[in-house]
């Protein structure tokens, strides 16, 4: 079956302990992304990727880093996490940046 | 500045009516929009996509309009069902593949 997966689906943890959010997809899509959602805000991009070793930022990338080493892996990195990363998480992928998106089910993250 | 406006108030109707969603936007010039369902927990699923050039595109019982005089897409679902509630999300892309979501609407059909 075709699909984003995120891990972990919900996690809590403190200010300035590292964290990472790994994300998979299984469709040798070429773009993938990451999105914060907070209420009132909407999706709000944070970082990109056209392809292998190409990332960019998006709109929010303050406080976050990004790899992309291999096609079907894109982590997003809270090298030190603050409350005000508390957000739901998004990672997406598509064929290519003109594609609509392939959403993963969220991680809901608590910071303390 | 650039921004896109959805209706943030539920919109509640009845089951069998036609549901009719907005999205306007200001000071952007898409190349594509896009609309997508969000469920509660769950991550958005891709719905339709329309080009600037098109005025109208349909799927089953949705349809897509796009009026880029207006800066307005409408979102309709035909004969609506208790299942088509979730939130809608309207999504605008440029020339360069930047894609920026509005903050959804909600929608409840009523049994």
């Amino acid at each position: 079956e075709a699909q984003v997966t995120q891990n972990p689906r919900y996690l809590i943890t403190v200010t300035g302990k590292k964290l990472t959010v790994t994300c998979s997809q299984n469709m040798n899509h070429e773009y993938m992304s990451w999105y914060r959602q907070d209420p009132g805000l909407g999706l709000r991009q944070i970082y990109y990727s056209m392809n292998v070793e190409v990332t960019d930022k998006g709109d929010v990338p303050e406080g976050y880093k990004v790899s992309r080493k291999e096609k079907r892996n894109f982590p997003l990195i809270l090298e030190s996490p603050s409350p005000n990363q508390t957000s739901l998480y998004f990672c997406a992928s598509s064929a290519n940046a003109n594609s609509p998106l392939h959403f993963g089910n969220g991680t809901r993250l608590t910071v303390t | 500045s650039q921004k896109i406006e959805q209706n943030s108030e539920a919109l509640n109707i009845q089951e069998g009516k036609t549901a009719t969603l907005t999205c306007n936007y200001t000071n952007y010039s898409p190349a594509y929009l896009q609309w997508y369902r969000q469920d509660p927990g769950r991550g958005p699923v891709f719905l339709l996509l329309i080009r600037e050039n098109e005025k109208e595109k349909r799927k089953e019982r949705l349809k897509v309009t796009f009026d880029t005089t207006l800066k307005q897409s409408l979102f309709h679902i035909t004969a609506s069902q208790p299942a088509d509630s979730a939130t809608y999300l309207c999504a605008l892309q440029d020339s360069s593949y930047k894609l920026i979501f509005g903050s959804g609407t909600r929608l409840l059909v009523r049994p």
